[in-house]
């Protein structure tokens, strides 16, 4: 049973628009939210989180939004750049010292 | 420098023949974890260690055993490599289990 969903495998942008990457969950005792950006060859890297507390939190061109009762999460990259272009994970944990459960993954191309 | 090195990097070998996978943090972590990444099916959790000797199941344990030994190391072992275990390798620590965590560059194992 799949906690964390990313139901778009892949996504495409031109360069300068913006970048909507969509995240669902299941387990409503999930309460901080993380996204992760891969490049291939290379392991996954911290992006931005958020705290269940929060419905929004933003770092430069990236920011998270959560909406607890949809129990859904999105990342809003605006300007896309090339550089963006890579898979991008999902994932979700409760408090405390509990492992992380990822999503499979959306794969963006930002093209110029 | 922070960093998680794994080695190795690339391996192919053969059915049956026992091969450990190490991991090594540079950053005090107490959490490590082992993924594997498979084509569609994202990021699977195979083992996790909340601290030295304290290891336990993820998502995927089957055929593979860890260990725990010292705080910075965690490997990976597969005692009787079969082709399904064939996946992109993936370590990890963190501070505690549900903060963001560090990745190493993965290691690409081939089973033949």
């Amino acid at each position: 049973d799949q906690q964390v969903k990313q139901n778009s495998p892949s996504l495409s942008v031109q360069e300068g628009r913006i970048s909507i990457l969509n995240c669902d969950y299941t387990n409503s005792m999930f309460d901080y939210f993380l996204w992760y950006k891969k490049y291939p060859a290379e392991g996954p890297t911290f992006l931005i989180s958020i705290s269940s507390i929060k419905d929004k939190n933003e770092d430069g061109r990236f920011t998270v939004f959560l909406n607890k009762s949809a129990k859904h999460l999105s990342l809003h990259i605006v300007p896309s750049q090339p550089g963006d272009s890579a898979v991008y994970f999902c994932a979700a944990s409760t408090s405390g010292n509990t492992p992380l459960v990822f999503g499979k993954g959306t794969r963006l191309s930002v093209i110029a | 420098e922070a960093q998680v090195t794994q080695n190795p990097r690339y391996l192919i070998t053969v059915t049956g023949k026992k091969l450990t996978v190490t991991c090594s943090q540079n950053m005090n972590h107490e959490y490590m974890s082992w993924y594997r990444q498979d084509p569609g099916l994202g990021l699977r959790q195979i083992y996790y260690s909340m601290n030295v000797e304290v290891t336990d199941k993820g998502d995927v344990p089957e055929g593979y055993k860890v260990s725990r030994k010292e705080k910075r190391n965690f490997p990976l072992i597969l005692e009787s490599p079969s082709p399904n275990q064939t996946s992109l390798y993936f370590c990890a620590s963190s501070f505690w289990g549900g903060q963001p965590q560090h990745f190493g560059d993965g290691t690409r194992l081939s089973i033949l």
